[in-house]
């Protein structure tokens, strides 16, 4: 079991660029969440997507989308990146009836905007 | 607005000592409280939880204790380990209402000295 993968690890963009972040889902797992992680600071909830459709959202503006393909796996955008989308990016996946209690992470993007 | 408060921000101990992380929360709607352990390059990993039914929990070398009226929790490490050195985040949640995330502390970072 891989568990939850992401991709790419790392990743500089510019002001203004769009990025799009992947993620699988550890095997078995069919709800995907994502959070933003700061230097230095505890992770903030963004979006979370069951059956391929955003099921809530923390207090992130538009710029951030996601998606959730039929196998699970998930992909967060962001759009005219800001010097401050600059973060560690997680993917944690858990079964729906545990969605906050048994949240397995990835690794994480290391997203850089310069 | 910081909904979950965690203290100390850095805490050193020595090998065998018991570290101790509080954590306080502000919304009386939270009822699962999960500690989390991160280290460097890797994702947040789940190391034990509690809901406010019980006053403690264990599991293994590490201890929840929680104070509903004070609204306030706290993990022990007993037995500490050189290898117990990372960072450690609070987390809490509301089951009601739908998934909202996890909101996290800030985060404790902890060092075991040999």
């Amino acid at each position: 079991d891989a568990g939850v993968t992401q991709s790419p690890t790392h990743l500089i963009k510019t002001r203004g660029q769009q990025v799009t972040l992947r993620c699988s889902p550890k095997s078995g797992h069919d709800t995907v969440s994502w959070y933003q992680q700061a230097l230095g600071q505890g992770p903030q909830f963004i979006f979370q997507y069951y059956e391929e459709e955003e099921r809530q959202r923390g207090n992130f503006p538009d710029r951030f989308s996601g998606h959730q393909f039929p196998n699970y796996s998930s992909e967060l955008n962001v759009n005219a990146l800001l010097l401050g989308d600059s973060a560690l990016y997680l993917c944690a996946s858990s079964l729906t009836y545990e969605v906050n209690e048994k949240l397995f992470f990835g690794s994480g993007t290391q997203l850089s905007v310069l | 607005q910081q909904q979950v408060k965690q203290s100390p921000q850095s805490l050193i101990v020595q090998k065998g000592g018991i570290p101790i992380i509080n954590c306080a929360y502000e919304n009386t709607a939270f009822d699962y409280f999960p500690w989390y352990q991160q280290f460097p390059g890797k994702g947040p990993a789940l190391l034990i939880a509690i809901r406010p039914d019980v006053s403690e929990k264990k599991e293994g070398r590490f201890t929840i204790s929680f104070n509903k009226s004070a609204k306030q929790f706290s993990l022990h490490i007993m037995d500490s380990q050189p290898g117990d050195s990372a960072t450690y985040f609070c987390a809490a949640s509301s089951s009601g209402g739908g998934a909202d995330g996890l909101t996290f502390g800030k985060g404790t970072h902890l060092i075991i000295q040999p």
